[in-house]
């Protein structure tokens, strides 16, 4: 059973728009949540983190929100540009956990259009 | 030059062949990890690594063994490899605040 679902594969959103991607766990033990960021023939590539002690975490274009009740996080980008383009993972980690295991979602492959 | 690097970039083998994945890094991290990613699916965890002596399976280690050859390098191996260890594979690394993980570009590997 997925521990880290990203339900939507896919978004397509127009240039300068709000991009809203969506993530969910199931896992009450996770505390610590990231967003990578993958463009073809590259290795994911850490975008923005969210410790569980906070609901909002921003970094220029970039914000990320947690829900611990509803066990939902959200990535937000603002304005979003066709070079945001990639597919996004989130993921997961239990901190107190099995460590080194970052559980990871199928992703969401974004569009965005000029 | 790239952080971590992979080698090589891509692979085609026939099943039964033993082969070898490699993957350096040059940001001084102890930690070292190996994933898969089948298409439509997130990476998975095969095995990591917190220092040279430190080897541990992940969530899917069957069919695979590692090697940490020092702290800047880490292999993984498929003993007798099978088709359904087609995937692309990634090498990641972390320092000790171990979340944030550094990938490398990756492999394909295809098994006939």
């Amino acid at each position: 059973d997925q521990q880290v679902k990203q339900n939507s594969p896919s978004l397509s959103v127009q240039e300068g728009r709000i991009s809203i991607l969506n993530c969910d766990y199931t896992n009450s033990m996770f505390d610590y949540f990231l967003w990578y960021k993958k463009y073809p023939a590259e290795g994911p590539t850490f975008l923005i983190s969210i410790s569980s002690i906070k609901d909002k975490n921003e970094d220029g274009r970039f914000t990320v929100f947690l829900n611990k009740s509803a066990k939902h996080l959200s990535l937000h980008i603002v304005p979003s540009q066709p070079g945001d383009s990639a597919v996004y993972f989130c993921a997961a980690s239990p901190r107190g956990g099995s460590q080194g295991n970052l559980i990871f979602g199928k992703g969401t492959k974004l569009s965005v259009k000029p | 030059d790239a952080d971590v690097t992979q080698t090589p970039r891509n692979r085609i083998t026939k099943t039964g062949k033993r082969i070898m994945l490699e993957c350096s890094q040059t940001k001084g991290h102890d930690r070292m990890y190996w994933y898969r990613q089948d298409p439509g699916l997130g990476l998975q965890l095969i095995y990591y690594s917190f220092d040279v002596k430190d080897i541990n399976k992940g969530e899917i280690s069957d069919g695979y063994s590692v090697s940490r050859q020092a702290q800047a390098k880490f292999s993984l191996s498929l003993e007798s490899a099978i088709p359904n260890q087609t995937a692309l594979y990634f090498c990641a690394t972390s320092d000790t605040g171990w979340e944030t993980q550094y990938f490398g570009p990756g492999t394909r590997l295809l098994v006939l």
